[in-house]
């Protein structure tokens, strides 16, 4: 029973192509995330929803299009892939927007571009 | 802007050895800070997290932290390692941004147990 899934877990692609990951969470939280975590480990964040509304937005290309149909469901859209996109997204859920809140972590969906 | 420094990306200790990694971190508000675990191919999991209130924190697997606001450090310590600690520690700093929750993360740790 996890409580926060990502799918797919492994996704390999050529460069050009559009993909998408999906994430939900069963912990009733409010909040949730895109994290990216580069080769040499390095986590940024990349988005933050607050039941459905988005409400951190970083330095991401437009090609990157997050989507929130439910505050249970924050889904990843990228366009055009680049080599530069391949990477570990993680997908988070918080069960507050305000600070000190912890993250709950999905395991990850590994993008390879080629 | 809130940011974190982990000192050492590589730290080996001897099993049974005293485990110590070090986090100092910048901001102009008060911090909420947290440490976290990777392990190989997994998600991140909370080890332990400060907020308020008391200054050393306990956390999960015999881990804890201290908070100095004098020295703005949040090192993670644990008596006597374990070859199952061996993973990728994080240090996080919390910070209210547009208002949302961002945890930022340090660079992180990655922890070698030798037999």
């Amino acid at each position: 029973d996890t409580a926060v899934s990502q799918t797919p877990k492994y996704l390999v692609t050529q460069m050009g192509n559009d993909k998408s990951i999906k994430c939900e969470q069963n912990l009733g939280h409010d909040t949730m995330y895109w994290y990216k975590q580069d080769s040499k480990k390095f986590l940024k964040i990349m988005f933050s929803y607050n039941n459905k509304e988005l409400i951190i937005n970083e330095t991401v290309p437009n090609r990157f299009s997050p989507k929130s149909p439910d505050k249970a469901h924050l889904n990843l859209h990228i366009n055009s892939l680049e080599l530069g996109d391949s990477a570990v997204y993680f997908c988070a859920s918080s069960p507050r927007s305000g600070g000190g809140g912890e993250l709950f972590f999905g395991e990850g969906s590994r993008l390879t571009v080629l | 802007a809130q940011s974190v420094t982990q000192l050492g990306s590589h730290v080996s200790v001897s099993e049974g050895a005293l485990v110590l990694l070090r986090c100092n971190y910048s901001s102009s508000v008060p911090p909420y800070l947290f440490w976290y675990v990777q392990y190989p191919n997994q998600g991140l999991q909370l080890l332990l997290k400060y907020t308020t209130g008391a200054t050393l924190v306990k956390g999960i697997n015999g881990f804890e932290a201290e908070f100095k606001k004098s020295e703005t450090s949040f090192h993670l310590t644990k008596p006597s390692a374990h070859m199952s600690d061996a993973a990728e520690y994080f240090c996080a700093v919390s910070g209210v941004t547009g208002g949302g929750n961002k945890l930022t993360f340090g660079t992180g740790t990655q922890l070698k147990v030798e037999l």
